[in-house]
């Protein structure tokens, strides 16, 4: 069966601290990887999508950056952290298409 | 505009009792449309995913309608558990892109 874990679970970062979030998925091959992120109070905001090793399609400009170095492993980063970045950030994956997706358990990052 | 609103922003109901959960949506061209269940501090599970076609789906005590026609889903859940307290999400999918639209959910309590 399939899993998908993200690490850590929580982090608490400074303002203009770098940031690297992982995320990866066991039990298939080849699967669209999606990061999240949900501000309080708000919906789900697609940051970034892959379909495939260092192919990274961004959704909104920002000051985070994305990476795909294996098949199932996606990559969150910044290099300076905003109070603006403070969420929960949550990683997905889906199989060929946009079909169902499935998400990993989350990493809540508070920027103080 | 693509958009996806959800009512009520909140809900709380006594435990054994049902409820209906609504999502209006102006998204065209449409795919399908979703609705996750997020437990707090969780990554969101998927409950039903209905295509164009589709009326209603279940999922156990979990039933939810598509009007195509209208562009409104509701979800319904039936003799609720203090389990089902979390938040309720739909998301539409825009044809031919990859695309998800999410709504920025509905916080259902249940109490006892």
């Amino acid at each position: 069966s399939q899993t998908i874990h993200q690490w850590p679970a929580t982090l608490v970062q400074p303002v203009g601290s770098p940031l690297s979030l992982e995320c990866t998925v066991e039990g298939t091959s080849n699967p669209n990887l999606y990061w999240y992120r949900q501000a309080a109070g708000r919906g789900l905001q697609l940051l970034f999508y892959s379909v495939g090793i260092g192919q990274i399609s961004s959704e909104v400009p920002q000051n985070l950056s994305a990476s795909r170095p294996q098949d199932r492993q996606f990559i969150l980063s910044s290099k300076k952290l905003l109070l603006s970045d403070s969420g929960f950030y949550l990683c997905a994956w889906s199989g060929e298409g946009i079909g169902e997706q499935y998400f990993g358990p989350g990493t809540r990052l508070t920027v103080t | 505009k693509n958009q996806v609103e959800q009512s009520p922003q909140s809900l709380i109901i006594l435990e054994g009792k049902n409820c209906t959960l609504q999502c209006n949506y102006t998204v065209s061209p449409f795919s399908n449309l979703r609705w996750y269940k997020q437990d707090t501090g969780r990554g969101p599970v998927s409950l039903t995913i209905m295509t164009f076609s589709e009326n209603t789906k279940s999922n156990g005590r979990y039933t939810a309608t598509l009007d195509a026609d209208t562009k409104q889903s509701s979800l319904h859940i039936t003799a609720s558990q203090l389990s089902d307290s979390a938040s309720y999400i739909c998301v539409v999918h825009l044809t031919g892109a990859n695309n998800l639209f999410f709504g920025t959910g509905t916080r259902l309590t249940v109490i006892p």
